[in-house]
C-alpha cells in the first residue's frame, strides 16, 4: 500500500532564507505528484504537478524535483517570505487515488 | 473562471439528520472525489468517480454515499450523520485522475452535534 511522508513536520526560517521540503513515497509506481499549500482553515492550493516522466516543475520562487526511482520529490522555496507561511502538503496519484503525505507546517520569520 | 465549487461552507447539524453536500466543477472532468481532513489523520479519501455512474470506495467510506448522474456534480450524502464525521470536506475533479492535476473546492466544515 502507498505510503507517503513528509520531513520536517514543521519548519521555523528567518525570511530569506531558502529551504526545501521533503516527501517520499513507498511505491515507486505512480502518474504523478503533486504540491499544495493549505493555510490555516483554508482549501488546497495547488503549486506544482510533476509527472512521473518528468524531472522537475518551476512556478516562480518554486521549484519542485521528483526522483521516481528512489521514491524522493523535493519542493525548494527561494528567498522565503513571511506569507510563505502555510502548511505544504505533497500527494502521489497512484491506482486512481491521491494519497497524502502530512504537511510540513512552515513558519517565515519576518 | 474554471472551479469546484462546494457548498455549503460551514454546517452544523444533529446526529441522525440526512444531509447532503454538493459539489460542482465546471471543468468537464471526468474523475471527481470526496476527501475528509482530521487533525492527526490528515487527508484520507471518501468516495471517487471515474465517470457518470461509476464511482468507487475509498479508505474511509463508512457512513457516506455518493451518486454521479452527471458529469459536473458529485454529491456526499450522510444518510445519519453522527459526531465522528465532524471534519473538514474537500471535493477535487481532475481530468481522468490519473495524468491531470487535481483542483479542489473551498471545502465544508462539518459539525456533528
Amino acid at each position: 500500500k502507498q505510503e507517503v511522508t513528509q520531513i520536517p513536520a514543521a519548519l521555523s526560517v528567518p525570511e530569506g532564507e531558502n529551504l526545501v521540503l521533503n516527501c517520499s513515497f513507498t511505491d515507486s509506481a505512480i502518474y504523478n505528484l503533486q504540491w499544495f499549500r493549505q493555510d490555516p482553515g483554508k482549501g488546497l492550493t495547488s503549486l506544482l504537478l510533476i509527472q512521473s516522466s518528468q524531472r522537475e516543475q518551476t512556478s516562480g520562487r518554486l521549484n519542485a524535483s521528483l526522483d521516481k526511482s528512489s521514491g524522493r520529490s523535493t519542493l525548494y522555496i527561494a528567498a522565503s517570505q513571511p506569507g510563505d507561511s502555510a502548511t505544504y502538503l505533497c500527494a502521489v496519484v497512484s491506482n486512481y487515488q491521491l494519497i497524502w503525505g502530512a504537511g510540513t507546517k512552515l513558519i517565515i520569520k519576518p | 473562471e474554471a472551479q469546484v465549487t462546494q457548498n455549503p461552507r460551514y454546517l452544523i447539524t444533529v446526529t441522525g439528520k440526512k444531509l447532503t453536500v454538493t459539489c460542482s466543477q465546471n471543468m468537464n472532468h471526468e474523475y471527481m472525489s470526496w476527501y475528509r481532513q482530521d487533525p492527526g489523520l490528515g487527508l484520507r479519501q471518501i468516495y471517487y468517480s471515474m465517470n457518470v455512474e461509476v464511482t468507487d470506495k475509498g479508505d474511509v467510506p463508512e457512513g457516506y454515499k455518493v451518486s454521479r448522474k452527471e458529469k459536473r456534480n458529485f454529491p456526499l450524502i450522510l444518510e445519519s450523520p453522527s459526531p465522528n464525521q465532524t471534519s473538514l470536506y474537500f471535493c477535487a475533479s481532475s481530468l481522468n485522475g490519473v495524468n491531470y492535476g487535481y483542483t479542489f473546492g473551498s471545502g465544508t466544515r462539518l459539525t456533528v452535534v
